[in-house]
C-alpha cells in the first residue's frame, strides 16, 4: 500500500530556506517509471503546482519559482526533499508531496497528509 | 503559461441532483487532464485523469469529458459526501477550484 509521509519545520523566519522531506512507503523511486511531486496550498486558497522528480532524476519546477525550488532523492532512505530558499510571508501553505500515476503525465494518485509550513518572523 | 479556468465558482445543488462542472484551459491541451477532489482538512483525491478515466475506486457517478480547451466534470447523481471542492489539472496548472455545496 502507497503511503506518503511530509516532515520538516512548522514555522520558518523570511528569508530562511524551508526543507521539507517526503517519506514514501508501499514503492521506491528507484523503480521505472516512479515520480513523486510536490504541490502547495495557501489558507483558504486553491493548489499550486511546485515540481515533480522522476526514478531517472529527471526534474520538473514551476516556472515561477524554479530559482528558489530544488527538489532531490535519496533512494536509499527512500525520500523526497524539497528545499526553497528565501522563504517569504507568502509561501505560507500547507505543503503536500504526491505519487504521480504511472503513464499519466505527472497526475498524483496518492497524497501526503500535508504539512502546514508557517513564515514568519 | 497555461492558466485553467473553472466555473462555475460554487454550485449549490441538493442531494441527488446532476452536477456539472467545467475547466476551460487558455489554450488547446492534450487529454492528459485530470480532476480532484478536496474535503476540509484533507488531501485532494484524484478523480478523473486522461479526462475521462475514472481512477482506482472512484463510483461510476463521476465521469470525465472534453477535449482542445474545455473539459467537464459531471457527477450524475450528488451524494452527501460529493459536497466538496474539486479542482481540475493539467501539466503544471490546477484550477481555482469549484465548490459544490447543499442547497
Amino acid at each position: 500500500q502507497i503511503t506518503l509521509k511530509e516532515s520538516g519545520p512548522t514555522l520558518v523566519k523570511p528569508t530562511e530556506t524551508l526543507t521539507l522531506t517526503c517519506t514514501l512507503s508501499g514503492f521506491s523511486l528507484s523503480t521505472r517509471g516512479v515520480g513523486v511531486g510536490w504541490v502547495r496550498q495557501p489558507p483558504g486558497k486553491a493548489l499550486e503546482w511546485l515540481g515533480v522528480i522522476y526514478w531517472d532524476d529527471d526534474k520538473r519546477y514551476r516556472s515561477s519559482l524554479k530559482s528558489r525550488l530544488t527538489i532531490t532523492k535519496d533512494t536509499s532512505k527512500n525520500q523526497v526533499v524539497v528545499t526553497m530558499t528565501n522563504m517569504d510571508p507568502v509561501d505560507t501553505a500547507t505543503y503536500f508531496c504526491a505519487h504521480v500515476l504511472s503513464g499519466s503525465q505527472g497526475k498524483f494518485d496518492f497524497w501526503g497528509q500535508g504539512t502546514l509550513v508557517t513564515v514568519s518572523s | 503559461e497555461l492558466v485553467l479556468t473553472q466555473s462555475p465558482a460554487t454550485l449549490s445543488l441538493s442531494p441527488g441532483a446532476r452536477a456539472t462542472l467545467s475547466c476551460r484551459a487558455s489554450q488547446s491541451v492534450s487529454n492528459y487532464f485530470a480532476w480532484y477532489q478536496q474535503k476540509p482538512g484533507q488531501a485532494p483525491r484524484l478523480l478523473i485523469y486522461d479526462a475521462s478515466k475514472r481512477a482506482t475506486d472512484i463510483p461510476a457517478r463521476f465521469s470525465g469529458s472534453g477535449s482542445g480547451t474545455d473539459f467537464t466534470l459531471t457527477i450524475s447523481s450528488l451524494e452527501p459526501e460529493d459536497f466538496a471542492v474539486y479542482y481540475c489539472h493539467h501539466g503544471q496548472t490546477f484550477g481555482q477550484g469549484t465548490r459544490v455545496e447543499i442547497k
